[in-house]
C-alpha cells in the first residue's frame, strides 16, 4: 500500500533553515507529483508547492518564491522540502502529499513533521 | 490566486442531523474541487473529488455537488467519528496557485 514516511520534528532559530523529508513506497515513485502543504498551530492548510519525482520539475506557490526549495532522491524514493530564511510565523506542520493518478486531486498523505521556529 | 470562500466556519448538530458546508470560488473553477476531513492531530483525508466522486472506502452518508463557482459538501447523517475539520480545494489552476477554503469545523451538540 502507498506510504509516505516524514522525518521527525525539528526546532531551529529565526534566520535558519530547515530540511524535510518524505519517504514514498508502496508505488513506483517516480510516476507521481509530491506536494507539500502546511498548517500553522490552530489555522488551515496551505499549499507550498510540488515537485514531479521523475523530471524533478517545480511549481511553487507565489508566497514562497526564493525560500523555498523542493528536490528529489529517485535512488531511495525520498522527496525533500527546504525552508529558508525561517520565522516564528514558520512554525507548522509540514505535510506531503501525493496526487492520485489525477493531478491535484491528493488521497496519500504523509503523518506531517512539526517545524519550530523559536529563539 | 483563486481564492475560495466557505462557509460556515463552525458548526454544531445532533447526531443523526444533516449538515452542509458551503464553498464559493472567486471565479470558475469547473469541477475541480476536492473536499477533506481532518481530524484532530491527523493528516487530512480525501473525502470527495471532482466536486461529487465518493473516494473508494469512505461512508455514502458524505456527497457532495456543485460546479463553477458554488460547491456543497453534506453529511447526510452526522455520526459522532465526523468530528472533524472539513476542508474544500481546488486544483483548476494547475500547476500552481492550488488553494483551501478555511475550513469548517464540525462539533456534536
Amino acid at each position: 500500500q502507498v506510504q509516505l514516511v516524514q522525518s521527525g520534528g525539528e526546532v531551529k532559530k529565526p534566520g535558519a533553515s530547515v530540511k524535510v523529508s518524505c519517504k514514498a513506497s508502496g508505488y513506483s515513485f517516480t510516476g507521481y507529483y509530491l506536494n507539500w502543504v502546511r498548517q500553522a498551530p490552530g489555522q488551515g492548510l496551505e499549499w507550498m508547492g510540488r515537485i514531479h519525482s521523475n523530471s524533478g520539475d517545480t511549481y511553487y506557490a507565489q508566497r514562497f518564491q526564493g525560500r523555498v526549495t523542493m528536490t528529489r532522491e529517485t535512488s531511495i524514493s525520498t522527496a525533500y522540502m527546504e525552508l529558508s530564511g525561517l520565522t516564528n510565523d514558520d512554525t507548522a506542520v509540514y505535510y506531503c502529499a501525493r496526487d492520485k493518478e489525477v493531478a491535484g486531486i491528493w488521497g496519500y498523505w504523509g503523518q506531517g513533521t512539526l517545524v519550530t521556529v523559536s529563539s | 490566486d483563486i481564492q475560495m470562500t466557505q462557509s460556515p466556519s463552525s458548526l454544531s448538530a445532533f447526531v443523526g442531523d444533516s449538515v452542509t458546508i458551503t464553498c464559493q470560488a472567486s471565479q470558475d473553477i469547473r469541477n475541480y474541487l476536492n473536499w477533506y476531513q481532518q481530524k484532530s492531530g491527523k493528516a487530512p483525508k480525501l473525502l470527495i473529488y471532482d466536486a461529487s466522486n465518493l473516494e473508494t472506502g469512505v461512508p455514502s452518508r458524505f456527497s457532495g455537488s456543485g460546479s463553477g463557482t458554488y460547491f456543497t459538501f453534506t453529511i447526510s447523517s452526522l455520526q459522532p467519528e465526523d468530528i472533524a475539520t472539513y476542508y474544500c480545494q481546488q486544483y483548476d489552476s494547475l500547476p500552481s496557485a492550488l488553494t483551501f477554503g478555511g475550513g469548517t469545523k464540525v462539533e456534536i451538540k
